[in-house]
């Protein structure tokens, strides 16, 4: 199985403020990779899929980039609706594999 | 617009089977692909399986000697079907569409989770 390895596992943050959160992979997953956001006792929600494409409806200050085995999740200015746990999700190969998730929580 | 629901018991023996079912609305189980995924306490998730548009499946092979995927498409339903359970199986079950924009591994619709508890 391919491992997921998401750092930082908590964040705490400002509003306004640049966020980014990793996953590194223990093999090429070839761009494969999705962000989810999850808020307490919702559903996960995609936010990028394939490392860069942003979910109908997710707004833009949301970003995706990396390849080959790191891969990045960036929130441009982080807005108190942010608050939540976010996790990657790799889908190069089966069974998926997902990182054990970033708490994001406000300064 | 999809929405999808889990439903079952939330308490579950130890050594007994646990069965979920998700009902699915807004969309056609014929389509795409239809998986479980699942959260354990202190969040961590695994994905556990899917069923086809066709009715085939695929499934984690960490679970493969236990788990089973059906459907009902005169429902729009699916379901999960996990034998032998231990305190392990403890965890948030969802379900969520799966193979957005033809990629099989892009969830965008997932349900709202059922909590099972495995305990005696």
């Amino acid at each position: 199985d391919i491992q997921m390895t998401q750092s930082p596992s908590f964040l705490s943050a400002s509003v306004g403020d640049r966020v980014t959160i990793n996953c590194k992979a223990s093999q090429n997953i070839n761009k494969y990779l999705d962000w989810y956001q999850q808020k307490h006792g919702e559903a996960p929600k995609l936010l990028i899929y394939n490392t860069n494409n942003l979910q109908t409806g997710i707004p833009s200050r949301f970003s995706g980039s990396g390849s080959g085995t790191d891969y990045t999740l960036t929130i441009s200015s982080l807005q108190p609706e942010d608050v939540a746990t976010y996790f990657c999700l790799q889908h190069s190969s089966r069974p998926y594999t997902f990182g054990a998730g970033t708490k994001l929580e406000l300064k | 617009e999809v929405q999808l629901q889990e439903s079952g018991p939330g308490l579950v023996k130890p050594s007994q089977s646990l069965s979920l079912t998700c009902s699915v609305t807004g969309y056609s189980i014929t389509s795409n692909y239809w998986g479980w995924i699942r959260k354990f306490p202190g969040n961590k998730m695994e994905w556990m399986g899917y069923i086809s548009y066709s009715g085939s499946t695929s499934y984690n092979p960490s679970l493969k000697s236990r788990i089973s995927i059906t459907r009902d498409t005169s429902k729009n339903q699916f379901f999960l079907q996990l034998n032998s359970v231990t305190t392990e199986d403890t965890a948030t079950y969802y379900c969520a569409r799966d193979g957005t924009y033809y990629y099989v591994g892009v969830m965008d619709a997932w349900g709202q989770g059922a909590s099972v508890t495995v305990s005696s």
